[in-house]
């Protein structure tokens, strides 16, 4: 089984669309992040939630909405793409309180936006 | 503010000699380090972390790290390179209750030359 997985891998989509991308978690971790991952690497938070309520929002345009249903799960939407939105996206997890927390990534989703 | 640096996007390195991958991070409080690799197209995986205790401190795949606090670096290496260590390597940093707020370094990635 796999800890983390992302749903879809690829997403080749048009300049002006919509897309989701989710993401679940069976560790039984209680925080989940996105990621940014830009073309030279660069690895940027967007957001995380613990227990379901958010506490880290970055500086990120309010086109991106995070939703979490519950604690092992955590989606992405993503309105009105633009060209800058092509990136790999990861989802990630770890436990909080009281613990070293490493975070435990998921494979990425490739988003292309034409 | 907390950050990371990692000089140099491109390390090569011949088969069978020293990797070393070099990680220097500013925070304001004792730290947690990590080390994680990314192999192409995948999820980033840890290789090790250093959280308290011993400041050397062995992961998989036969890295090890040295966390030196006078000169704030917690450098990767390996004695022997082998061609499936190539990947990108990144050093990130959190600080302890702070809710897992992950800094990363900007790579580099690793050649391994046969």
């Amino acid at each position: 089984d796999t800890a983390v997985s992302q749903t879809p891998k690829y997403l080749v989509t048009q300049m002006g669309n919509d897309k989701s991308i989710k993401c679940e978690q069976n560790l039984g971790h209680d925080t989940m992040y996105w990621y940014k991952q830009d073309s030279k690497k660069f690895l940027k938070i967007m957001f995380s939630y613990n227990n379901k309520e958010l506490i880290i929002n970055e500086t990120v345009p309010n086109r991106f909405s995070p939703k979490s249903p519950d604690k092992a799960h955590l989606n992405l939407h993503i309105n009105s793409l633009e060209l800058g939105d092509s990136a790999v996206y990861f989802c990630a997890s770890s436990t909080r309180a009281g613990s070293t927390g490493e975070l435990f990534f998921g494979e990425g989703s490739r988003l292309t936006v034409l | 503010a907390q950050s990371v640096t990692q000089l140099g996007s491109h390390v090569s390195v011949s088969e069978g000699a020293l990797v070393l991958l070099r990680c220097n991070y500013s925070s304001s409080v004792p730290p947690y380090l990590f080390w994680y690799v990314q192999y192409p197209n995948q999820g980033l995986q840890l290789l090790l972390k250093y959280t308290t205790g011993a400041t050397l401190v062995k992961g998989i795949n036969g890295f090890e790290a040295e966390f030196k606090k006078s000169e704030t670096s917690f450098h990767l290496t390996k004695p022997s390179a082998h061609m499936s260590d190539a990947a990108e390597y990144f050093c990130a940093v959190t600080l302890r209750g702070t809710g897992n707020q992950f800094y990363f370094g900007t790579g580099p990635s690793l050649t391994v030359i046969p």
